[in-house]
């Protein structure tokens, strides 16, 4: 069964950095292309980051590029997600998804869902 | 501002049959294939139709999917109760900057 685990969500001041983990277990985590995509209260889904299986490309919502690092350790299973200088519109849940299908020819979709961690951002 | 456009809410009563759409406001969007995701109030999307009109095992056939050109839509037939939560359609763009986009989400409510 497939499952993804989110953690090192919280509470931080502006300007503040977190870092999220997404730990994977049930298939063979280092094969999958893996997104995070964030929810702000009351609001609608909204892509953050993507990175690759093997080529580890890295791509980037506008809104986070420049603050926000994705990374993963396929001996880990675990997908990361780097957050820094940290404002107010960042407070959200944070979603891990797994890629199904294949983007490269426009069919992919997200598989599977992590069942997310809070990052709220206050002082 | 969604790069897809839903219509906030759709409801009808149980048994009947309602429609989301989904409107793309780039022509490029038109060679992808577009994902929908159910969520209910407090948990976590999951994946409902893919490929368009693909449906994960364990999705109920009263759930379809179709698409034609820069448009997709989400049929939900036999309405139940259980069915009331938010719909997201989504897709890959591969245009300039590589990137997932999604609709704003449309609430279904069972009358």
């Amino acid at each position: 069964e497939v499952q993804l685990l989110e953690s090192g969500g919280g509470l931080v001041q502006p300007g503040g950095s977190l870092t999220l983990s997404c730990a994977a277990s049930g298939f063979t985590f280092a094969n999958y292309v893996m997104t995070w995509v964030r929810q702000a209260p009351g609001r609608g889904l909204e892509w953050v980051s993507t990175i690759g299986a093997s080529d580890l490309g890295t791509y980037y919502a506008d809104s986070v590029k420049g603050r926000f690092s994705i990374s993963r350790d396929n001996s880990k299973n675990t997908l990361y997600l780097q957050l820094n200088s940290l404002r107010a519109e960042d407070t959200a849940i944070y979603y891990c998804a797994r890629h199904g299908g294949s983007c490269s020819s426009g069919s992919c979709y997200l598989e599977s869902w992590g069942q997310g961690t809070q990052v709220s951002v206050s002082s | 501002q969604s790069v897809l456009t839903q219509p906030p809410s759709v409801s009808a009563a149980p048994g009947q049959k309602v429609t989301i759409s989904c409107s793309a406001s780039s022509s490029n969007l038109g060679f992808n294939y577009v994902s929908w995701y159910q969520q209910f109030p407090g948990t976590a999307p999951k994946l409902l139709i893919y490929e368009n009109d693909k449906r994960p095992s364990g999705v109920p056939d009263r759930f379809s999917g179709s698409k034609s050109g820069t448009s997709a839509t989400l049929g939900i037939t036999g309405l139940q109760t259980g069915d009331e939560a938010d719909y997201y359609c989504g897709t890959w763009d591969r245009s300039l900057s590589a990137r997932w986009v999604f609709g704003g989400g449309t609430k279904v409510t069972v009358l």
